[in-house]
């Protein structure tokens, strides 16, 4: 696909139910970043991947948040026994190569989860 | 304290008058400046990278800046289409993760 997709694009879900959250980047690119928006608030840091190595976990909130990638494909983000608090948009972006200085992100459109 | 500051927080124009909007930042060695728009529900979407002081980019009525501490978006002519939130990211040496702002809601009245 011509830029980076997610799905589902909307989960509602029940508090204590485990949620999987689906990121296809952009072909090529080899750095895959999921961040948090939470309503009214700015783009929160969860997990960087370059290639399917996490390097950076260092945003994710607790453990029941975990993210696994497939080589230069496609990442999901499993979130455990969910709780209200982890209603947000989930925002995946994918860039060349994070190492790279020419590292502008792409975004996908987003998975909007609410947590009952 | 924020590495990366955004004002004003929400700006409300009329068609056709022009503005800018800040970002500040207090990262040592800056490796990328990033502008990103981002429209009510849906992902932020790429609008310029820079580099370094003196550096400026245009995209048709949006143009930026960079100094060593703080990089505008100047709007001129602003149309309502133009209307949507935008983010400034600053990504620091020796970092793989930009640290983004919270942004301005920029509003655009016909």
């Amino acid at each position: 696909g011509a830029g980076v997709s997610q799905s589902p694009s909307n989960k509602v879900t029940e508090k204590g139910k485990d949620v999987e959250l689906r990121c296809d980047p952009i072909s090529g690119h080899t750095a895959l970043y999921w961040y948090r928006q939470r309503l009214g608030q700015g783009l929160e840091f969860l997990i960087y991947f370059q290639g399917n190595s996490a390097p950076d976990k260092s945003g994710l909130p607790s453990d029941r948040f975990s993210a696994e990638r497939t080589g230069e494909s496609v990442s999901t983000l499993t979130i455990q026994r969910t709780q209200q608090e982890d209603s947000a948009v989930y925002l995946c972006a994918s860039s060349l190569d994070g190492g790279s200085v020419y590292n502008e992100q792409f975004f996908g459109p987003g998975t909007r989860l609410t947590v009952l | 304290e924020d590495q990366v500051t955004q004002s004003p927080e929400a700006l409300r124009l009329q068609e056709g008058e022009s503005s800018s909007l800040n970002c500040s930042y207090t990262v040592s060695g800056l490796r990328g400046l990033f502008w990103y728009r981002q429209d009510p529900g849906k992902g932020p979407e790429f609008l310029f990278t820079l580099y370094s002081a003196g550096e400026e980019k245009e995209k048709e009525r949006l143009k930026a800046t960079l100094t060593k501490k703080e990089s505008f978006l100047h709007i001129t002519a602003p149309k309502p289409e133009d209307s949507a939130t935008y983010l400034c990211a600053v990504r620091e040496g020796g970092s793989y993760i930009p640290t983004f702002g919270r942004g301005t809601s920029l509003i655009v009245h016909p």
